[in-house]
C-alpha cells in the first residue's frame, strides 16, 4: 500500500534561513508526488506536484522540490524563510483510484 | 465558483445525532474528493465522485457515513448516529482530471465537526 512518512512533526527556523522539509514515500509504480501547504483553519493549497521530466520542480512562494528516486525521496527547499510561511505542510503521493495519500505533516514555525 | 464551497464551517452535534455537510466543487470539476482530518493528522481519503457516480468508498470508516452527489456538482456527506471518534475536520476537493492519481486537488476550507 502506498504511504509517505514526514518524520519531523515541527520544525523552527530562523526567518531568512534557509528550509528543507524531508517527505519518504512509499509507491510501487512511478509516483505522483506533491507538497500542499495549510494555514490555520484554511484549506490546502497546493505549492507544486510532480509527475514526471525534471526532478527539481518548481513552485509557488519561491518553493521548490527534488524528487529523488533512489532515495524515495521528495523533500521540499526554500533558500531563505518568511515569517508568512510558518504554517503546516503536506507531503502526498497519488495513489491508484484517484486518491491521494497524505503524510502527517510538518509544522514550520518561523522566528524573527 | 471560483473554489471550493463547504458548509457548515462549523458543527456541534451530540452524540447520536445525525449531520449533513455540503460541498460545491468548481463548476465545471469533473471529480470530487472527501477527506476527514482529524487533530494532528494529514488527511485520509473518504470517497470519490466521478460526475454523479460513487467510484471509490472505501475510506468510508462504517456505514454510518453516506456520500452522494446525485446530480454530479454538489455533494453532501452524511454521518448518521454520530461518534466522538467522527470529531474532525472533514475536506472536499475537486479536479478537473481524470488520470489515475495524478488529480490536482483544490481543496475548500473544510468543515470542522465536534461531537460532545
Amino acid at each position: 500500500a502506498q504511504s509517505v512518512t514526514q518524520p519531523d512533526i515541527h520544525i523552527t527556523v530562523s526567518e531568512g534561513a534557509s528550509l528543507e522539509l524531508r517527505c519518504n514515500y512509499s509507491y510501487g509504480a512511478t509516483p505522483y508526488l506533491f507538497w500542499y501547504v495549510q494555514s490555520p483553519g484554511q484549506g490546502l493549497q497546493l505549492l507544486l506536484k510532480y509527475f514526471s521530466g525534471d526532478t527539481l520542480v518548481q513552485g509557488i512562494k519561491g518553493f521548490e522540490a527534488e524528487f529523488k528516486r533512489s532515495q524515495s525521496s521528495f523533500n521540499l527547499r526554500k533558500p531563505s524563510v518568511h515569517w508568512s510561511d510558518a504554517a503546516e505542510y503536506f507531503c502526498a503521493v497519488g495513489a491508484s483510484g484517484n486518491k491521494l495519500v497524505f503524510g502527517a505533516g510538518t509544522i514550520l514555525r518561523v522566528k524573527s | 465558483g471560483a473554489g471550493v464551497s463547504q458548509s457548515p464551517r462549523y458543527k456541534v452535534a451530540k452524540r447520536g445525532q445525525d449531520v449533513a455537510l455540503r460541498c460545491d466543487p468548481i463548476s465545471g470539476h469533473v471529480s470530487l474528493f472527501w477527506y476527514q482530518q482529524a487533530l494532528g493528522q494529514g488527511p485520509e481519503f473518504l470517497t470519490y465522485f466521478q460526475n454523479e457516480a460513487q467510484l471509490d468508498k472505501s475510506g468510508l470508516p462504517s456505514d454510518r457515513f453516506f456520500a452522494e452527489r446525485p446530480e454530479g456538482s454538489v455533494s453532501t456527506l452524511k454521518i448518521q448516529r454520530t461518534q466522538q471518534e467522527d470529531s474532525a475536520v472533514y475536506l472536499c476537493a475537486s479536479s478537473r482530471g481524470r488520470i489515475p492519481g495524478a488529480n490536482v486537488l483544490t481543496f475548500g476550507a473544510g468543515s470542522r465537526l465536534t461531537v460532545l
